[in-house]
């Protein structure tokens, strides 16, 4: 049963224009929320992250939303680049500080 | 600061050999953890090592294996390889503190024929 899920499996987006990336977990108790690029053949790079007491953090083009009541967050990335063309994963730490990852959603900025 | 290096980078065995891989997180942390990503999957946890101890492990067969030395180096072993072990194989370091994020290598890409 999958804790942390990512249904886009895909997301085509214009250059320029806002990206939202989606992510759903089923564990009220998770309290920290992370969410990492990942380029082809290179390993995940840390974005943003955002604690259960928060509702929003900010960085730069990168947004991250929280609702805790329907357990789902977001990553906005506003305006779209192309070098943002890569997989997102969103993750959740549990109890034993280990990560539980989402299936990632391919995000493709288009010309 | 340096970041997490892995190696090697690339990787050809043949069915039935072992591998041994390696990972040097981050100065300062002492948590390792790894992870498997086959084409088209995400990121299948491993284990992690903290202090040279497994504290975490996800659902491998026993022909994975790992340690942790005192330096914090980690080594990550699979014996009698199978077709479905081709993979980029992933480290990540962390503090392992609440909130902690986890930092990777850019992998090892093992390819068995």
């Amino acid at each position: 049963d999958q804790q942390v899920k990512q249904n886009s499996p895909s997301l085509s987006v214009q250059e320029g224009r806002i990206s939202i990336l989606n992510c759903d977990y089923t564990n009220s108790m998770f309290d920290y929320f992370l969410w990492y690029k990942k380029y082809p053949a290179e390993g995940p790079t840390f974005l943003i992250s955002i604690s259960s007491i928060k509702d929003k953090n900010e960085d730069g083009r990168f947004t991250v939303f929280l609702n805790k009541s329907a357990k789902h967050l977001s990553l906005h990335i506003v305006p779209s680049q192309p070098g943002d063309s890569a997989v997102y994963f969103c993750a959740v730490q549990d109890s034993n500080y280990q990560l539980i990852w989402g299936a990632g959603t391919k995000l493709i900025i288009k010309p | 600061k340096a970041g997490v290096t892995q190696t090697p980078r690339y990787l050809i065995k043949t069915r039935g050999q072992q591998v041994t891989l390696s990972c040097s997180p981050i100065s300062g942390h002492r948590s390792v953890s790894w992870y498997q990503q086959t084409p088209g999957q995400g990121l299948q946890f491993l284990f992690e090592y903290f202090s040279e101890t497994q504290r975490n492990k996800g659902n491998f067969p026993g022909r994975f294996s790992g340690r942790q030395f005192s330096n914090s180096r980690s080594e990550m072993n699979v014996s009698t390889l199978e077709l479905g072990d081709s993979a980029l194989y992933l480290c990540a370091s962390s503090l392992r503190d609440r909130g902690g994020t986890q930092y990777f290598g850019p992998g090892t890409r093992l390819t068995v024929l």
